[in-house]
């Protein structure tokens, strides 16, 4: 049972260029969520998918873009790659976007020179 | 495996002790909590939940208690073991379902 997956789990990034985080989820969920955590701070959404279909800008979307390709993926798109940008991300999803536990993926460590 | 949150307040407990992890929350308005247990190089894992209308919620070896009156939750853990090292957070979920997360503390366990 593999829940949530996440690729690639590590990343180096020269400032200025651009990649996609890919997440995929296998527990038939309708929500889907994108989020970055620093040092110290607590997780930081960056967009979520509510359901197949829309996507909407979370706490933190500057620089950032996603895709919800079907029920299944989930992507988060850098356009242009800045050293504040250097996290750790994390995809997850939830049966529905209501009061309900999120299933975390392990993580892709994003770091930018 | 990377850590992570290298600024979190920290706790450390003996092997078999109890532990109470603490986490005061922002929205009076919140109805739904949950803790999460982060290990090292790991996404965050859901270990219990309560809801607003509740003070009191028992899993295996992990109880949970909310305090509205002064919004805190504590997460206790009884017979603390190695296992049980990692990062704990709370989260909230409000009005329009925005989840907010805490920053967590970091569980040592000596042996």
């Amino acid at each position: 049972n593999a829940g949530v997956t996440q690729t690639p789990k590590f990343q180096v990034l020269k400032t200025g260029q651009s990649m996609t985080l890919q997440c995929a989820q296998d527990m038939n969920h309708n929500s889907m969520y994108w989020y970055r955590q620093d040092p110290g701070m607590g997780l930081r959404l960056i967009y979520y998918s509510a359901s197949e279909g829309t996507t909407d800008k979370g706490e933190v979307p500057n620089g950032y873009n996603v895709s919800r390709l079907n029920k299944r993926e989930f992507s988060l798109r850098l356009e242009s790659a800045a050293p504040s940008q250097t996290s750790v991300y994390f995809c997850a999803s939830s049966e529905f976007y209501s009061n309900q536990p999120q299933h975390f993926g392990d993580g892709t460590r994003l770091s930018i020179l | 495996g990377e850590s992570v949150g290298l600024h979190l307040p920290t706790l450390s407990v003996q092997e078999g002790d109890n532990s109470i992890i603490n986490c005061a929350y922002s929205n009076s308005a919140s109805d739904y909590f949950i803790w999460y247990k982060q290990e090292s190089g790991k996404g965050p894992q859901f270990i219990i939940d309560i809801r607003s209308n509740m003070d009191k919620r028992q899993g295996q070896r992990v109880t949970v208690l909310l305090n509205k009156t002064v919004k805190h939750l504590s997460l206790q853990i009884a017979a603390t073991q190695p296992g049980d090292s990692a990062v704990y957070f709370c989260a909230e979920i409000g009005g329009g379902f925005k989840t907010i997360f805490g920053a967590g503390t970091r569980l040592f366990v000596k042996a």
